[in-house]
């Protein structure tokens, strides 16, 4: 069984351009959620998707969008970057269906210059 | 969303057992708890969850009291490989929500 992953591990970025961050979800999960970690905090939850649809989400601006494909992978798009988006994009897969454990790819650390 | 505390850090010796105390006073009917460990550069990983009462598993408990505004993360006998960072995580299972708290940072020494 293969775990979550996520590209890419690291990426660079200038301020006020787009990025795309991907996840491939732990098979047979059909439920991921997104997180941001800035260096010593807590991971601050971004939104959760469900069976293709936005099922959650936490005080991010729309500028944060995601994609959940068929086969459970998943996409995280930011827009218009600010310097304050730096920080380590977590991608988590869950069973859904009453299983609330979740599990944690190893994130894409983004920098904004 | 439940609004978490827990102290920002522990320091503990090998062998003693150890308890991480998450404080989340608003905690909903429908909100589930669960607990993260994190090593740096890596993401957290799933060790327990739990609504109430005691729940245990082969590497730690978790209790919960009758009004569930607390839980804690019990680990027995820590080593040196448990030095990490502990996360409490509330999730809202209707509104499809998260909340971490800030961490734990556990230090087991020799």
């Amino acid at each position: 069984e293969t775990g979550v992953t996520q590209s890419p591990t690291h990426l660079i970025k200038t301020r006020g351009q787009q990025v795309t961050l991907r996840c491939s979800s732990q098979s047979g999960h059909n439920t991921v959620s997104w997180y941001q970690q800035a260096l010593g905090q807590g991971p601050q939850f971004i939104f959760q998707y469900y069976r293709e649809e936005e099922n959650g989400r936490g005080n991010f601006p729309p500028r944060f969008s995601g994609l959940q494909f068929p086969n459970y992978s998943s996409e995280l798009n930011v827009n218009a970057l600010e310097l304050d988006d730096s920080a380590l994009y977590l991608c988590a897969s869950s069973l859904g269906e009453g299983r609330y454990e979740q599990y944690f790819g190893p994130g894409t650390r983004l920098t904004v210059t | 969303l439940a609004k978490t505390t827990q102290p920002i850090s522990m320091d503990s010796y090998e062998g003693q057992e150890v308890n991480i105390t998450c404080s989340h006073n608003n905690i909903a009917t429908n909100d589930y708890i669960t607990w993260y460990q994190q090593f740096p550069s890596q993401g957290p990983r799933f060790i327990i969850q739990g609504y109430k009462t005691k729940v245990t598993n082969e590497v730690a408990s978790l209790f919960i009291p009758a009004d569930r505004k607390s839980s804690t993360l019990s680990l027995p006998r820590v080593s040196l490989s448990d030095t990490a960072v502990y996360y409490c995580l509330v999730v809202n299972t209707n509104a499809g929500k998260s909340t971490f708290g800030d961490g734990t940072t556990l230090t087991v020494k020799p």
